[in-house]
């Protein structure tokens, strides 16, 4: 059965400090996606990253880096030199190809970026 | 600037009562998507819409109904709200395909509380 498991539910740091969020996920399936998502006090999800399950590269985006690794079912998201802009709930979700409509998300990891 | 809007905020309702959520996106997507979010269990998909008039249910349907009518709305409809559809709802879209690509484009959601 397809899962993603957040082990952290709330993280606190000290702006500039970097944080990692961790992402497990589960699925029988060999073609897969996962993504992050964003979601800061209005509510309202933003899309961060889209990664499919060829690809292995790790991605940087400005201070926002990801790390995939198949070995470890692991997708973990790096925020470097953290702001309090960052404060926000983030999400990473799973669809498989054979049901590519659905994501399934993690319960979400809660980040506080204190000044 | 492309919006997806949730007809309220929030709402408070009373056990029994008939609930409607509008969801409306204005940039001509095919796919829709109502989700369920909860402490601690992330987001769950409740229905979703790949054209007009077609519905797929999700994972948690029970007690839910949709409507798509028109291209550019998406109802969620509670036939007879209990206080377990206490919740933030949150509406969603993406373009044709999209939702291979998981860019979901989120509303600011709908907190309803039922008494």
């Amino acid at each position: 059965a397809q899962k993603v498991t957040q082990a952290q539910t709330e993280i606190s740091v000290v702006e500039k400090e970097d944080v990692t969020l961790d992402c497990v996920y589960e699925t029988r399936d060999t073609t897969y996606y996962l993504f992050w998502y964003k979601q800061p006090p209005s509510g309202e999800l933003v899309f961060l990253i889209r990664r499919n399950s060829f690809d292995e590269q790790n991605e940087i985006s400005g201070r926002y880096s990801w790390n995939f690794q198949k070995s470890t079912s692991s997708f973990n998201f790096t925020i470097t030199a953290s702001q309090v802009v960052d404060s926000a709930v983030y999400f990473c979700a799973l669809s498989e190809e054979d049901s590519s409509y659905k994501l399934i998300f993690g319960s979400g990891t809660r980040l506080l970026v204190r000044p | 600037d492309v919006k997806v809007t949730q007809s309220s905020r929030y709402l408070v309702k009373r056990t029994g009562e008939k609930v409607f959520l509008e969801c409306v996106q204005d940039m001509d997507h095919e796919n829709m998507f109502w989700y369920r979010q909860d402490p601690g269990l992330g987001l769950r998909l409740i229905y979703f819409s790949y054209d007009v008039k077609m519905k797929e249910k999700g994972d948690i349907p029970e007690g839910y109904s949709v409507s798509r009518e028109k291209k550019e709305r998406f109802s969620l409809i509670l036939e007879s709200a209990s206080t377990n559809q206490t919740s933030m709802y949150l509406c969603a879209s993406s373009a044709e395909g999209g939702y291979n690509t998981g860019e979901l484009f989120f509303g600011e959601g709908s907190r309803l509380t039922v008494l």
